[in-house]
């Protein structure tokens, strides 16, 4: 199917194991996004891509590790799960280039995180 | 840094106009967007305001000054599917988008 997924949708984890969120988007965008949205805070960013092979730090990237092989993937990994990091974790992707790249992101449905 | 500024909560009349006003602080400005997100859905975009003025789609219109480093979404004849969280952006250029807080909105019959 085409656009924008997210993999699992619901993710139930122990504080201090490794946990990997998938994102996968069949647009060939070039730039992809994570973030994480919790009451009060709306959307935070966490790491973002312009390119494969090209990350770079967001708003809260402490804990998070991200990777981009390939274009369509960006998948975020938690090194070591706290329980702060009880989130919905959203992924995005945008295809403009330039001043105006940002705009216009397509969000994946979301993967809601709990670490106990 | 940036910052944007939103109120949390707006409450308005089925078949009424609402405006969702948003200031933002930001060093370097492309443009102010507008996205809609539902309970337990996705982030949607809705609209892009890069030059003063209003830019009207269907029932929502989007306005930005600019000078006055504000912007608003104004949402007529508002049905109950309007019911949703309303997040402005900035665009500043060289960093990605910055999210405002949203305003969440419920319509009452």
């Amino acid at each position: 199917d085409a656009g924008i997924t997210q993999s699992p949708r619901y993710k139930i984890t122990e504080t201090g194991r490794q946990v990997t969120l998938m994102c996968h988007q069949t647009w060939s965008h070039s730039y992809m996004f994570w973030y994480r949205q919790d009451l009060g805070h709306g959307l935070r960013l966490i790491y973002y891509s312009a390119a494969a092979d090209i990350t770079d730090k967001g708003e809260v990237p402490d804990g998070y590790v991200v990777s981009r092989s390939k274009t369509e993937n960006f998948p975020l990994t938690l090194e070591s799960a706290t329980r702060s990091q009880t989130s919905v974790y959203f992924c995005a992707s945008s295809e403009k280039t330039g001043p105006y790249s940002y705009n216009e992101q397509f969000f994946g449905p979301g993967t809601r995180l709990t670490v106990l | 840094g940036q910052s944007l500024e939103q109120p949390s909560e707006v409450t308005a009349v089925e078949g009424a106009i609402v405006q969702i006003n948003c200031t933002y602080q930001t060093s370097g400005f492309y443009g102010l967007s507008w996205y809609q997100q539902h309970d337990g859905g996705a982030p949607t975009f809705l609209s892009y305001n890069a030059l003063d003025g209003l830019e009207e789609t269907g029932r929502f219109s989007s306005f930005l000054s600019r000078s006055d480093s504000y912007g608003y979404l104004l949402l007529q004849e508002l049905q109950m599917k309007d019911s949703a969280s309303y997040f402005c952006a900035v665009n500043s250029g060289n960093t990605p988008l910055v999210f405002g807080k949203g305003t969440r909105l419920s319509v009452i019959a």
